[in-house]
């Protein structure tokens, strides 16, 4: 089993649709969750941090379920540009290194 | 804050030649930086740990007299592929984590450098 799993995808969805992501992780003793974006041929580049108590910013929300092991990341009213692979990262804490899912591929269609 | 360069972006080099590819973090000090190797439509493959002034640890299968990693500098980690061939040709990342107040866990990238070996 892999430490971090992510549905690969690809989710495609029309614009203004709402979707969701969850990510699960085997290791309990994570300390720190994130979601990253990479679009195609770049650089993934840190989306949010995901706090024990959730998060929001904007039209993404990310929520974290210690008790069964997984983060999700929630787009509201998607946008063409919201199109990429989002990766789910999870850190140990400490100087651990953090694991990367494979990431899911979105694709917002018009 | 939090930009990590890298440099350069792109390079075709022969094959049995070397290449180095530099990290820098140009607004933080990065007490860690990590390599990471990605291949079209694959995930990013954590390649080797560094820690400034330390040996970089490296991941099970990755050698490390092919691909050496200086980490001179808080702000500067170099990456060398020696004796380059063509399988080694791939998008090279770099990223960089510490320094930021309350966020010295989030890892922040480089652009990238897309090595193509002929």
């Amino acid at each position: 089993r892999k430490e971090v799993e992510q549905d690969p995808g690809p989710f495609n969805v029309p614009e203004g649709a709402t979707v969701a992501f969850n990510c699960t992780y085997s290791n309990s003793a994570s300390q720190s969750f994130f979601w990253y974006r990479q679009d195609c041929r770049k650089e993934p580049k840190l989306l949010m941090s995901v706090y024990s108590s959730g998060n929001e910013d904007g039209r993404f929300t990310a929520q974290l379920n210690r008790a069964s092991q997984y983060i999700s990341l929630l787009i509201r009213d998607s946008k063409l540009s919201d199109s990429a692979t989002y990766l789910c990262v999870v850190n140990p804490g400490g100087a651990g290194k953090s694991t990367f899912g494979d990431g899911t591929t979105l694709t917002v269609k018009p | 804050g939090a930009v990590v360069s890298q440099h350069p972006s792109w390079v075709i080099c022969k094959s049995g030649t070397s290449v180095k590819i530099e990290c820098r973090s140009l607004d933080f000090q990065a007490t860690t930086m990590f390599w990471y190797r990605q291949f079209p439509k694959q995930s990013l493959m954590l390649m080797a740990t560094s820690n400034e002034g330390s040996k970089a640890t490296y991941e099970q299968g990755v050698e490390k007299d092919k691909f050496l990693i200086n980490h001179a500098s808080l702000t500067l980690s170099t990456l060398t592929v020696t004796s380059a061939h063509p399988e080694d040709s791939s998008f090279y990342i770099c990223s960089a984590r510490g320094g930021l107040p309350g966020s010295w866990l989030e890892q922040y990238f480089g652009p990238g450098t897309r090595l193509t070996v002929t």
